[in-house]
């Protein structure tokens, strides 16, 4: 089962860059997420989206856009793409039940230059 | 405003056990998380706690006090495996998480 995948794994841009992480996943769960980690920073959550056609900002969502076209797609966009971008960032999903646990991709680690 | 607090790092001995402790302040409360991650991977779940009390699973327990707005993971016959980072993570009012920073764990042998 391969969860909740994320790709590139790694990418490094120049600033002014545009690029599209994408995540996917096969557990057919309703709730999507990205969040971008930050050493000794917690987790910052980007955008989410509670189904499919459906996108809410999150805590940190300036800078970055989203969308949820099919239920297994999650799609961040970084239009002009800026050093303070520089991150890792991770897709998570869970199903309906709001105390359910996250199942996070493996990360992609964006270098903007 | 909402906050976590966590220490951020601990060292402990190989067979030892050791405490990580989290508080937090939320807008509401709908319960605890802590989540694994080891170094380049990602978060795995540990626990979830709603009602106060202590939950074992295996080596790792989990114990919850809502009136104090403390828990803490406690992890028992340390393995050199357990060496990762330890996330502390509340469910608020609107079941939004709110993360803590992240306890990184280091097991000395």
């Amino acid at each position: 089962n391969a969860g909740v995948t994320q790709t590139p794994k790694f990418r490094v841009l120049k600033t002014g860059q545009s690029m599209t992480l994408l995540c996917a996943q096969d557990m057919n769960h309703e709730y999507m997420y990205w969040y971008r980690q930050d050493p000794g920073m917690g987790l910052r959550l980007i955008h989410y989206s509670v189904g499919e056609g459906t996108t809410a900002k999150g805590e940190v969502p300036d800078g970055y856009n989203v969308s949820r076209l099919k239920k297994q797609n999650f799609l961040l966009g970084l239009e002009s793409a800026a050093p303070s971008q520089t991150s890792v960032y991770f897709c998570a999903a869970r199903g309906i039940a709001a105390t359910g646990e996250l199942f996070f991709g493996e990360g992609s680690r964006l270098t903007v230059l | 405003g909402q906050n976590i607090d966590q220490p951020t790092e601990m060292t402990a001995t190989e067979g030892a056990i050791v405490q990580i402790n989290c508080t937090y302040q939320t807008s509401g409360f709908n319960g605890l998380f802590w989540y694994q991650q080891h170094a380049g991977e990602a978060p795995t779940f540990l626990s979830y706690n709603v009602l106060d009390g202590l939950e074992e699973k295996g080596r790792f327990s989990s114990f919850l006090s809502r009136s104090k707005g403390y828990s803490y993971l406690l992890l028992k016959e340390l393995q050199m495996k357990d060496s990762a980072s330890y996330l502390c993570a509340a469910l608020d009012s609107n079941y939004q998480l709110i993360w803590g920073a992240g306890t990184k764990l280091i097991i000395k042998p």
